[in-house]
């Protein structure tokens, strides 16, 4: 198994821009989850999903940002405009809700953001 | 919501020395998970515990539900033991990990 896949790894962009971090979930996993971590708040959750479906997206900080998954193996984080306090590790994580071996989380490599 | 709170907050050891990091969490919870975020960032999880004890290999874990805590052991420990550990709780199965702030283990040589 490939594990949680993202992209891109690490990202510079001007302040103002759209930013687009993608994420390929573990196959058969069917919740998926977006955290963002900094050094002033540590890892917070931004927003989940299960079976493609948000189900708590209250961590999402404003309206620039925007999280989708079309299909149970995708799902992207969109920031449009960025601005500099948006810089942090933004990662992906995958759960397979139900089995026996229980809520097991699995992250991804994490997508590392820098607005200037 | 749930609070996590974890100590000690650094821990700096000798190679070779044992330690104990505690998690301590404010409602009952139906989830607990171990994490190490070693020196790359890597978030590894260690354990899946919201009750009982676990072990693998130098590590080991125990989470006393009924009192809110939870415990991870480290016997000898090794400069590659190195990073952040993290506990995460949660409640119903598809609900989102809350983390605390996590512990900072330095092993040296």
């Amino acid at each position: 198994d490939a594990g949680v896949i993202q992209s891109p790894r690490h990202e510079v962009t001007e302040m103002g821009q759209e930013v687009t971090l993608r994420c390929k979930p573990i196959s058969g996993h069917n919740s998926l989850f977006w955290y963002r971590q900094t050094m002033m708040r540590g890892l917070e959750l931004l927003i989940y999903f299960n079976n493609n479906v948000p189900i708590d997206d209250s961590g999402m900080p404003e309206d620039r940002f925007s999280a989708k998954m079309p299909n149970a193996s995708f799902s992207t984080l969109k920031i449009q405009p960025s601005e500099p306090r948006d810089s942090a590790v933004y990662f992906c994580a995958s759960s397979p809700v139900g089995m026996i071996s229980g809520n097991t989380i699995y992250f991804g490599e994490g997508s590392w953001l820098t607005v200037v | 919501g749930i609070q996590v709170e974890q100590s000690p907050p650094d821990l700096i050891l000798q190679e070779g020395a044992n330690s104990t990091l505690r998690c301590n969490f404010s409602d009952s919870v139906n989830n607990l998970q171990w994490f190490h975020q070693n020196p790359w960032g890597q978030l590894i999880n260690l354990f899946y515990i919201p009750s009982g004890t676990k072990q693998n290999g130098r590590l080991s874990a125990t989470t006393v539900a009924t009192e809110r805590y939870s415990l991870l052991y480290i016997s000898s420990s090794q400069t590659t033991d190195s990073g952040v550990y993290f506990c995460a709780v949660g409640g119903q199965a598809g609900t989102a990990l809350i983390f605390g702030k996590g512990t900072t283990l330095s092993v040296s040589s």
